[in-house]
Protein backbone atom coordinates (compact mmCIF):
# COMPACT_ATOMS: atom_id res chain seq x y z
CA UNK A 1 0.00 0.00 0.00
CA UNK A 2 1.14 3.88 -0.73
CA UNK A 3 2.31 4.81 3.14
CA UNK A 4 2.55 8.68 4.06
CA UNK A 5 4.30 10.06 7.27
CA UNK A 6 4.11 12.89 8.92
CA UNK A 7 7.13 14.51 11.82
CA UNK A 8 6.62 15.37 14.23
CA UNK A 9 3.77 13.60 15.46
CA UNK A 10 3.18 16.23 17.92
CA UNK A 11 4.98 19.17 19.09
CA UNK A 12 5.03 22.46 21.69
CA UNK A 13 6.62 25.24 21.09
CA UNK A 14 6.69 28.51 22.55
CA UNK A 15 4.91 31.72 21.12
CA UNK A 16 7.13 33.23 18.92
CA UNK A 17 9.00 30.71 17.59
CA UNK A 18 8.98 28.36 14.02
CA UNK A 19 7.46 24.97 13.83
CA UNK A 20 8.49 22.79 11.04
CA UNK A 21 6.14 19.99 10.05
CA UNK A 22 7.17 17.29 7.39
CA UNK A 23 5.27 15.15 5.29
CA UNK A 24 6.97 11.66 3.16
CA UNK A 25 5.59 10.17 0.83
CA UNK A 26 7.73 6.47 1.90
CA UNK A 27 7.04 4.14 -1.18
CA UNK A 28 5.85 6.36 -3.93
CA UNK A 29 6.45 9.48 -5.36
CA UNK A 30 3.69 12.14 -4.71
CA UNK A 31 3.05 14.94 -7.50
CA UNK A 32 0.74 16.32 -5.43
CA UNK A 33 0.73 17.41 -1.51
CA UNK A 34 -2.67 18.38 0.25
CA UNK A 35 -2.28 20.28 3.62
CA UNK A 36 -5.06 19.70 6.00
CA UNK A 37 -6.04 21.47 9.38
CA UNK A 38 -8.55 20.09 12.00
CA UNK A 39 -9.50 22.08 14.95
CA UNK A 40 -10.58 19.58 18.09
CA UNK A 41 -14.29 18.29 17.21
CA UNK A 42 -14.09 19.91 13.48
CA UNK A 43 -13.99 19.07 9.83
CA UNK A 44 -11.04 18.83 8.04
CA UNK A 45 -10.19 22.47 6.17
CA UNK A 46 -8.15 22.43 2.83
CA UNK A 47 -5.02 25.24 3.78
CA UNK A 48 -2.89 24.77 0.73
CA UNK A 49 -2.25 22.27 -2.71
CA UNK A 50 1.66 21.89 -2.86
CA UNK A 51 2.95 20.76 -6.33
CA UNK A 52 6.31 19.25 -6.57
CA UNK A 53 8.86 22.53 -7.82
CA UNK A 54 6.20 24.87 -7.67
CA UNK A 55 5.04 27.37 -5.42
CA UNK A 56 1.82 26.67 -3.02
CA UNK A 57 -1.65 27.27 -3.82
CA UNK A 58 -2.91 28.67 -1.05
CA UNK A 59 -6.85 28.76 -0.26
CA UNK A 60 -8.22 32.28 0.85
CA UNK A 61 -8.03 33.09 4.77
CA UNK A 62 -4.50 31.15 5.19
CA UNK A 63 -1.70 33.30 5.07
CA UNK A 64 0.71 32.26 2.70
CA UNK A 65 3.80 34.15 5.24
CA UNK A 66 2.68 32.38 8.19
CA UNK A 67 2.17 29.10 6.72
CA UNK A 68 5.23 28.53 4.66
CA UNK A 69 4.88 25.02 2.26
CA UNK A 70 7.71 23.63 0.50
CA UNK A 71 7.38 20.83 -1.66
CA UNK A 72 11.16 20.69 -3.22
CA UNK A 73 10.97 16.73 -3.77
CA UNK A 74 8.35 14.28 -5.14
CA UNK A 75 8.84 12.23 -1.56
CA UNK A 76 8.97 14.92 0.73
CA UNK A 77 6.40 18.34 1.63
CA UNK A 78 7.02 20.72 4.61
CA UNK A 79 5.22 23.25 6.53
CA UNK A 80 6.77 25.74 8.66
CA UNK A 81 4.57 27.67 11.07
CA UNK A 82 6.16 30.90 11.56
CA UNK A 83 5.99 32.94 14.88
CA UNK A 84 3.60 30.76 15.85
CA UNK A 85 1.10 31.92 18.27
CA UNK A 86 -1.74 29.66 20.56
CA UNK A 87 -4.32 30.31 17.84
CA UNK A 88 -2.04 28.42 15.23
CA UNK A 89 -2.50 25.30 17.52
CA UNK A 90 -3.81 22.37 15.81
CA UNK A 91 -3.79 19.16 14.30
CA UNK A 92 -2.44 19.46 10.79
CA UNK A 93 -2.81 16.54 8.24
CA UNK A 94 -1.15 16.16 5.01
CA UNK A 95 -2.41 14.30 2.23
CA UNK A 96 -0.64 13.11 -1.13
CA UNK A 97 -1.18 11.69 -4.39
CA UNK A 98 1.15 9.63 -7.33
CA UNK A 99 -0.27 11.57 -10.00
CA UNK A 100 -1.96 15.04 -11.08
CA UNK A 101 -5.45 14.23 -12.12
CA UNK A 102 -8.12 13.88 -9.95
CA UNK A 103 -8.93 9.88 -10.17
CA UNK A 104 -5.59 9.51 -7.99
CA UNK A 105 -6.13 8.50 -4.62
CA UNK A 106 -5.30 11.02 -1.77
CA UNK A 107 -2.93 8.99 1.07
CA UNK A 108 -3.20 10.56 4.25
CA UNK A 109 -0.42 11.15 6.55
CA UNK A 110 -1.16 10.62 10.61
CA UNK A 111 -1.10 14.05 11.69
CA UNK A 112 0.82 16.14 13.66
CA UNK A 113 -0.53 18.11 16.74
CA UNK A 114 0.71 21.45 17.62
CA UNK A 115 0.41 23.20 20.59
CA UNK A 116 1.41 27.06 21.50
CA UNK A 117 2.26 27.76 24.22
CA UNK B 1 -18.02 26.54 -4.30
CA UNK B 2 -18.69 22.67 -3.51
CA UNK B 3 -20.33 22.00 -0.10
CA UNK B 4 -20.65 18.57 2.23
CA UNK B 5 -23.35 18.64 4.84
CA UNK B 6 -23.35 16.00 7.29
CA UNK B 7 -26.48 16.36 9.48
CA UNK B 8 -26.12 13.98 11.89
CA UNK B 9 -23.11 15.40 15.24
CA UNK B 10 -23.52 11.68 16.72
CA UNK B 11 -24.61 8.60 15.83
CA UNK B 12 -25.26 5.78 17.80
CA UNK B 13 -25.64 1.61 16.78
CA UNK B 14 -25.66 -1.37 18.95
CA UNK B 15 -23.26 -4.19 18.13
CA UNK B 16 -24.07 -6.35 14.89
CA UNK B 17 -26.94 -4.13 13.97
CA UNK B 18 -27.06 -1.56 10.94
CA UNK B 19 -26.46 2.12 10.97
CA UNK B 20 -26.80 4.21 8.17
CA UNK B 21 -24.86 7.64 8.34
CA UNK B 22 -26.09 10.46 5.91
CA UNK B 23 -24.83 12.91 3.60
CA UNK B 24 -25.39 15.36 1.20
CA UNK B 25 -23.43 17.48 -1.08
CA UNK B 26 -24.10 20.66 -3.04
CA UNK B 27 -22.16 21.27 -6.70
CA UNK B 28 -22.91 22.34 -10.20
CA UNK B 29 -20.57 19.97 -11.45
CA UNK B 30 -21.94 16.85 -13.58
CA UNK B 31 -18.55 14.83 -12.74
CA UNK B 32 -16.88 14.45 -9.37
CA UNK B 33 -16.07 11.52 -6.40
CA UNK B 34 -17.15 11.27 -3.39
CA UNK B 35 -16.00 9.04 -0.17
CA UNK B 36 -16.55 8.56 3.24
CA UNK B 37 -13.52 8.12 5.23
CA UNK B 38 -12.94 7.30 9.11
CA UNK B 39 -11.08 8.61 11.38
CA UNK B 40 -10.66 6.72 14.77
CA UNK B 41 -9.51 7.91 18.25
CA UNK B 42 -5.52 7.65 16.95
CA UNK B 43 -6.82 10.71 14.14
CA UNK B 44 -5.18 8.60 10.93
CA UNK B 45 -7.62 9.17 8.31
CA UNK B 46 -9.05 5.53 6.39
CA UNK B 47 -10.69 5.37 3.09
CA UNK B 48 -14.09 3.76 3.87
CA UNK B 49 -15.60 3.50 0.35
CA UNK B 50 -15.78 5.85 -2.63
CA UNK B 51 -18.24 6.61 -5.22
CA UNK B 52 -17.59 7.74 -8.95
CA UNK B 53 -20.41 10.01 -9.88
CA UNK B 54 -20.55 8.77 -12.91
CA UNK B 55 -21.85 5.01 -11.76
CA UNK B 56 -25.24 4.25 -11.33
CA UNK B 57 -24.41 1.09 -9.47
CA UNK B 58 -24.26 1.95 -5.52
CA UNK B 59 -20.25 0.72 -4.13
CA UNK B 60 -20.01 -1.92 -1.84
CA UNK B 61 -16.79 -2.58 0.87
CA UNK B 62 -17.57 -5.72 2.82
CA UNK B 63 -20.14 -4.74 5.61
CA UNK B 64 -20.17 -1.16 4.01
CA UNK B 65 -22.38 0.28 1.28
CA UNK B 66 -23.29 3.10 0.22
CA UNK B 67 -26.85 5.07 -1.29
CA UNK B 68 -25.94 7.27 -3.96
CA UNK B 69 -28.84 9.53 -5.26
CA UNK B 70 -27.63 11.82 -8.03
CA UNK B 71 -30.53 13.89 -8.43
CA UNK B 72 -30.92 14.30 -4.93
CA UNK B 73 -26.97 14.97 -4.06
CA UNK B 74 -27.52 12.30 -1.70
CA UNK B 75 -24.89 9.86 -0.39
CA UNK B 76 -25.15 7.91 3.06
CA UNK B 77 -23.44 5.26 3.95
CA UNK B 78 -24.83 2.07 5.41
CA UNK B 79 -22.65 -0.01 7.98
CA UNK B 80 -23.65 -3.83 8.52
CA UNK B 81 -23.09 -6.02 11.07
CA UNK B 82 -21.48 -3.13 13.12
CA UNK B 83 -18.69 -4.04 15.35
CA UNK B 84 -16.79 -2.55 18.24
CA UNK B 85 -13.97 -1.48 15.53
CA UNK B 86 -16.25 0.88 13.48
CA UNK B 87 -16.80 3.66 16.54
CA UNK B 88 -14.64 6.62 15.01
CA UNK B 89 -15.48 10.03 13.66
CA UNK B 90 -16.75 9.30 9.68
CA UNK B 91 -16.40 12.19 7.37
CA UNK B 92 -18.16 12.34 3.98
CA UNK B 93 -16.00 13.81 1.00
CA UNK B 94 -16.64 15.66 -2.45
CA UNK B 95 -13.94 15.73 -4.76
CA UNK B 96 -14.13 17.33 -8.22
CA UNK B 97 -13.45 15.46 -11.43
CA UNK B 98 -12.47 18.64 -13.11
CA UNK B 99 -8.60 18.36 -14.50
CA UNK B 100 -5.69 18.63 -12.40
CA UNK B 101 -5.50 17.24 -8.90
CA UNK B 102 -8.59 18.80 -7.51
CA UNK B 103 -8.40 18.25 -3.51
CA UNK B 104 -11.17 17.05 -1.21
CA UNK B 105 -14.22 19.01 0.31
CA UNK B 106 -15.14 17.50 3.78
CA UNK B 107 -18.12 17.96 5.70
CA UNK B 108 -18.36 18.46 9.50
CA UNK B 109 -18.34 14.37 10.26
CA UNK B 110 -20.39 12.35 12.43
CA UNK B 111 -19.37 10.65 15.39
CA UNK B 112 -20.47 7.38 15.29
CA UNK B 113 -20.42 5.01 19.13
CA UNK B 114 -20.70 1.62 18.99
CA UNK B 115 -22.79 0.21 21.48
CA UNK B 116 -21.61 -3.54 23.31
Amino acid sequence: GAVVSQHPSRVICKSGTSVKIECRSLDFQATTMFWYRQFPKQSLMLMATSNEGSKATYEQGVEKDKFLINHASLTLSTLTVTSAHPEDSSFYICSASRGAGSTDTQYFGPGTRLTVL
Amino acid sequence: AQTVTQSQPEMSVQEAETVTLSCTYDTSESDYYLFWYKQPPSRQMILVIRQEAYKQQNATENRFSVNFQKAAKSFSLKISDSQLGDAAMYFCAYRSARSGNTPLVFGKGTRLSVIA
